[in-house]
Order: structure tokens, then C-alpha cells, then sequence
């Protein structure tokens, strides 16, 4: 079955540490995105890439880094920088031209002790 | 980003109630789509709605997407323990070309009470 992929669920990482998420997507999506979400808060979102090798900086880039070298792809490093990185982290894709919305993966949990 | 306005935050309910939740935008759009989010898990596709006017039902849930193409309804009839999660409204844009055309709104965390 179709899908993305996010991996690890939960991910523990010590202070100071840069951590990266896995995203993966066998749709055939052309965009991808990462969201960060707060606990009761909303989506916001980091970092969008449309095409291969490209990506857009989103309204909170700061302190996170990505790459996208396949098209499947998209993994987000939480750098050091980054003040505040506990938070529920989900990876989403769409069909560029298409308005079906996005599909989203099932988060990864990221605790930074 | 964009945020669109949805209320209300939060909703406690007992089983078997019905639920309506709206959402308004200052914007115009030309798809509204009604995600749902378990706790810990990520959001889910329930509803999507293309036309203004258009009422859409899914099972228990009912849809509208408003004649003015700012805003939209959902309602949730008869709510079971399951229904307990954040529900997001979100609207596309045909203007926004590429990617980045999908505004979230703010979410209504649900509570059933059994």
C-alpha cells in the first residue's frame, strides 16, 4: 500500500545534539513537507520542497535543516541550534496541480533531555 | 503562513451528542478538506469538499463548503468514544501555484464523554 513513512516514532536526544528524521514516501507525490506541532497548538510549518534538490524555507526554518536528493525522500535535521525541539515533528506530500490535500505520515515524537 | 480561523478550540460532549465545528478565512478558496488527528498519530483525510455550496457527508460527518468560499462547517451526529481527537479545516487555493497551496486551521479538540 501507498504511503509515507516516518521513522522513529518516539526519539529521545541529549542537549546540544543534531538529530534527523526519517521521511519516505511511496505515492509518487512531487512535494513534500515537515510540520512541527506543540502540544494542543496547531501545525506550523518548516521547511517545503517541490521538486528534487530544492526546498523553500517554511514559517519556523530556524534551527532545522532538510535535504532532498530522491524524490521518495525528505529528512529533517534538528540541529543544535534549535532552542526549543521537543515537539510532535509530521512529514506530509501532495500531487503538484492536484487539490486533494496533503497525506500525512503518523509523526515522529522528538524529546530533547 | 496563512492561518484560518476554526472554533470552537475545544468541545466536551457526552456520547451521543452532536457536534458542529466552523471554519472562516479571510481568503477565498477552492477546496476545503476536513482532516482528523488521534492523539499521537497524524492527521487523516475525512472530508473534502470542491464546489461552494457543496454538502458532502461521510458516514456520521456532514460537510458544507460556504457559498462565500470563506469558510465551512462540520458536523459530527450521534459522537461515539472514537471521535475524540483534534479536527483541522483546511483550505486550498487554485491561485497558488505549486506547493505550499494547503492553509491549516487552527483545530477543535474533541472530548466524548462515555
Amino acid at each position: 500500500d501507498g504511503g509515507i513513512t516516518q521513522s522513529p516514532k518516539y526519539l529521545f536526544r541529549k542537549e546540544g545534539q543534531n538529530v534527523t528524521l526519517s521521511c519516505e514516501q511511496n505515492l509518487n507525490h512531487d512535494a513534500m513537507y515537515w510540520y512541527r506541532q506543540d502540544p494542543g497548538q496547531g501545525l506550523r510549518l518548516i521547511y517545503y520542497s517541490q521538486i528534487v534538490n530544492d526546498f523553500q524555507k517554511g514559517d519556523i526554518a530556524e534551527g532545522y535543516s532538510v535535504s532532498r536528493e530522491k524524490k521518495e525522500s525528505f529528512p529533517l535535521t534538528v540541529t543544535s541550534a534549535q532552542k526549543n525541539p521537543t515537539a510532535f515533528y509530521l512529514c506530509a506530500s501532495s500531487i503538484l496541480g492536484r487539490h486533494y490535500g496533503y497525506t500525512f505520515g503518523s509523526g515522529t515524537r522528538l524529546t530533547v533531555v | 503562513g496563512q492561518q484560518l480561523n476554526q472554533s470552537p478550540q475545544s468541545m466536551f460532549i457526552q456520547e451521543g451528542e452532536d457536534v458542529s465545528m466552523n471554519c472562516t478565512s479571510s481568503s477565498i478558496f477552492n477546496t476545503w478538506l476536513w482532516y482528523k488527528q488521534d492523539p499521537g498519530e497524524g492527521p487523516v483525510l475525512l472530508i473534502a469538499l470542491y464546489k461552494a455550496g457543496e454538502l458532502t457527508s461521510n458516514g456520521r460527518l456532514t460537510a458544507q463548503f460556504g457559498i462565500t468560499r470563506k469558510d465551512s462547517f462540520l458536523n459530527i451526529s450521534a459522537s461515539i468514544p472514537s471521535d475524540v481527537g483534534i479536527y483541522f479545516c483546511a483550505g486550498q487555493s487554485y491561485f497558488r501555484t505549486g506547493a505550499n497551496n494547503l492553509f491549516f486551521g487552527t483545530g477543535t479538540r474533541l472530548t466524548v464523554i462515555p
